[in-house]
């Protein structure tokens, strides 16, 4: 069956440097999320991505993350300079067509140090 | 943001018997709702979904039950099975309006523990 992948499982890095997570979504799909869960909380929206562009996008996606699909199948989120509260899981999700499920990765557990 | 609520942080049950799980939201442009069971240290798992033109979707041992009225929804797990103890989640999108691209929107979760 097919499945949303993510790497690394877990990335730690210091403060204010600059990290990459890395999903590759199921292939026929059309839309493309991250999400991200701190410990304890709720799971959060961070952005939406169709037709190679940000379709939308949370108070907490500021100018310090940015999402990419370089390739066709690779879809990456990066963090220009990691704060300590960037600390969190991160759930890349895909989707076929909306209104449907969406399908969710493992997650890269994010550690900033 | 306190727009999909699980106001249950736990159920417990016996195996063999119905779990009930409840999930309340008040945004009504809310349309479309799906239920996801996560493990520790694993990604959500899709269970069920609902649009808001239905009342009921049943899939196996679960079924989802929409109240629009009361905004209120609920998944019933039945028989309840030890490996079903898991968190539960419920999300909320709306989708009518030609602006949703499928955002999700979660609950806090549930934590269901199926005694054997």
């Amino acid at each position: 069956e097919p499945e949303v992948t993510q790497t690394p499982s877990h990335q730690v890095t210091q403060m204010g440097q600059e990290v990459i997570l890395r999903c590759v979504p199921i292939s026929n799909h059309l839309y493309f999320y991250w999400y991200r869960q701190i410990l304890g909380q709720k799971v959060e929206f961070l952005v939406s991505f169709y037709n190679n562009e940000i379709s939308e996008k949370s108070e907490i996606f500021d100018d310090q993350f940015s999402v990419e699909r370089p390739d066709g199948s690779n879809f990456t989120l990066k963090i220009r300079s990691t704060k300590l509260e960037d600390s969190a899981m991160y759930f890349c999700a895909s989707m076929w067509q909306t209104p449907y499920e969406q399908y969710f990765g493992p997650g890269t557990r994010l550690t900033v140090t | 943001d306190q727009q999909v609520k699980q106001n249950s942080p736990s159920l417990s049950v016996q195996e063999g018997r119905i779990s009930i799980l409840n999930c309340d939201y008040t945004n009504s442009m809310f349309d479309y709702f799906l239920w996801y069971k996560k493990y520790p240290a694993e990604g959500p798992t899709f269970l069920i979904s609902i649009s808001s033109i239905k009342d009921k979707n049943e899939d196996g041992r679960f079924t989802v039950f929409l109240n629009k009225s009361a905004k209120h929804l609920s998944l019933h797990i039945v028989p309840s099975q030890p490996g079903d103890s898991a968190v539960y989640f419920c999300a909320a999108s709306a989708v009518r309006g030609g602006t949703s691209y499928g955002k999700l929107t979660f609950g806090q979760g549930t934590i269901l523990t199926v005694h054997p």
